[in-house]
């Protein structure tokens, strides 16, 4: 199966620490993709970076890509309270049609 | 700009009777994707469609699961004879045509919550 892991499973921290998160796949891909989903909603995509990229950016969140590795980081830096959400990666199969999506970490931002 | 509309949010159905879930995807979209999210865990593929096509359905069920996209209105995940396994939060996502495939990003409903009695 592609389908990613995260890990951790759950991550509590307080309020202006950093929090990281990672995930692992298993074949090659396209791009990988972070979202962010509050409970009881759907989810909200946040960044997505390509095979050819290692690292981006974007506002608080930063990623990172090691396919050689297969795996991926996701950086929330000087977290609040409202990041409290789970987080899921999800990757496109090189040749095939899918999302696959993993199992998400559930971060907890303590104010 | 409207974004991906699921109707309804909350279903209970008894076992052996039928669900249909909607999906409207946003405006300019024709692909739609179909997940299955069981409580704590990450979401499943289920289908793949564009407008009158099925494009990928190896997520699905062989049994009692059927989907369409047709050429007028919502895609429509149809379940027929729920069982108490079936209950699940289900997400339509959509995305734009795009001549690369895996390029684009994913927009998803607020999903569809299913309850089998």
């Amino acid at each position: 199966s592609q389908q990613g892991e995260e890990d951790p499973q759950a991550l509590s921290i307080q309020e202006g620490e950093n929090a990281t998160m990672n995930c692992s796949y298993k074949t090659s891909i396209n791009n990988l993709q972070w979202y962010r989903q509050n409970s009881g909603r759907g989810l909200v995509h946040l960044i997505l970076i390509r095979s050819n990229e290692r690292e981006k950016h974007s506002g608080r969140l930063r990623v990172t890509l090691d396919t050689s590795k297969k795996s991926s980081s996701l950086l929330i830096t000087a977290s609040r309270a409202a990041d409290t959400a789970s987080y899921f990666c999800a990757t496109d199969a090189y040749t095939g049609n899918q999302f696959y999506f993993g199992t998400g970490t559930s971060l907890t931002v303590i104010p | 700009n409207a974004g991906v509309m699921q109707n309804p949010r909350h279903l209970v159905r008894r076992r052996g009777q039928e669900a249909r879930l909607r999906c409207s995807p946003m405006k300019g979209h024709s692909h739609v994707y179909w997940y299955r999210q069981l409580p704590e865990e990450g979401l499943k593929f289920m289908v793949y469609l564009q407008k009158e096509n099925i494009i990928d359905e190896s997520g699905m069920p062989k049994e009692r699961f059927s989907a369409e996209f047709p050429k007028e209105g919502p895609s429509i995940l149809r379940i027929q004879q729920v069982v108490r396994g079936d209950s699940a939060a289900y997400f339509c996502a959509s995305s734009p045509p795009s001549p690369f495939r895996g390029t684009g990003e994913l927009f998803f409903g607020e999903g569809s919550r299913l309850t089998v009695l």
